[in-house]
């Protein structure tokens, strides 16, 4: 089975600042890795996600995860928040198996709050 | 193209009602996924469908919760006999199939609330 722990619930920063978002995985086999963004009254939205390859990620809105596989970590970064990267961020992990259904595993979330 | 479709965006309802919640995928997407969004938690998986078929019921936190997939479209996410504690946001999301690399859409929500 699969664990991911999000240790920050909430993380305030100032507009035009760098922020990261720490994320932690547990699991006996290897996964894919995924970041979701959900802001206010919406759902889901993919921001990245690792399957293989180079082990840094740049998604969409100018955030990008490394994956570490010593520290069993994907933390999520950006250079320079603005105002509406305030939303709530899930860190996701799914297992590789081939055999059988493999559920997407989130965290608990972190709420990113940017203020200027 | 549409993305997911979910509704009715909010509910409220009265205990020991039944309420019936409704996803519509992406069209061509044959996985078909519910999940559970409560206050202060993270996504509680719930239930998958691969074309009609539902083949794991075992998320589902009681029997009073079942969900149906008609022509490999539309689903549906019955509660019967609701309780306080079943109030949340449920999240449908599809997907092309149930390869784990495969991004989960999802759509915007029902926010379900029990009195």
């Amino acid at each position: 089975a699969q664990s991911v722990t999000q240790l920050d619930s909430q993380v305030p920063v100032f507009e035009e600042a760098p922020v990261e978002l720490r994320c932690n995985y547990s699991s006996s086999v290897s996964v894919y890795l995924f970041w979701y963004v959900q802001y206010p009254n919406q759902g889901l939205q993919l921001l990245l996600k690792y399957l293989s390859g180079s082990t840094l990620v740049k998604g969409i809105n100018g955030f990008e995860a490394e994956f570490n596989k010593s520290q069993t970590s994907f933390h999520l970064r950006k250079p320079s928040v603005h105002i509406s990267d305030t939303a709530e961020y899930f860190c996701a992990v799914r297992s590789r198996g081939n055999t059988g259904f493999q559920k997407l595993v989130f965290g608990t979330g972190t709420r990113l709050l940017v203020s200027p | 193209g549409a993305g997911v479709s979910q509704s009715p965006s909010n509910k409220v309802t009265e205990k020991g009602k039944d309420v019936e919640l409704r996803c519509d995928p992406i069209s061509g997407h044959t996985a078909l996924y519910w999940y559970r969004q409560s206050l202060g938690q993270g996504l509680e998986f719930l239930i998958y469908f691969q074309g009609n078929s539902a083949p794991d019921k075992s998320g589902l936190p009681s029997d009073r919760f079942s969900a149906e997939r008609t022509g490999g479209s539309v689903s549906t996410l019955t509660i019967q006999r609701t309780q306080q504690e079943d109030s949340a946001v449920y999240l449908c999301a599809s997907s092309l199939d149930l390869t784990s690399s495969d991004t989960q859409y999802f759509g915007p929500g029902t926010r379900l609330t029990v009195l």
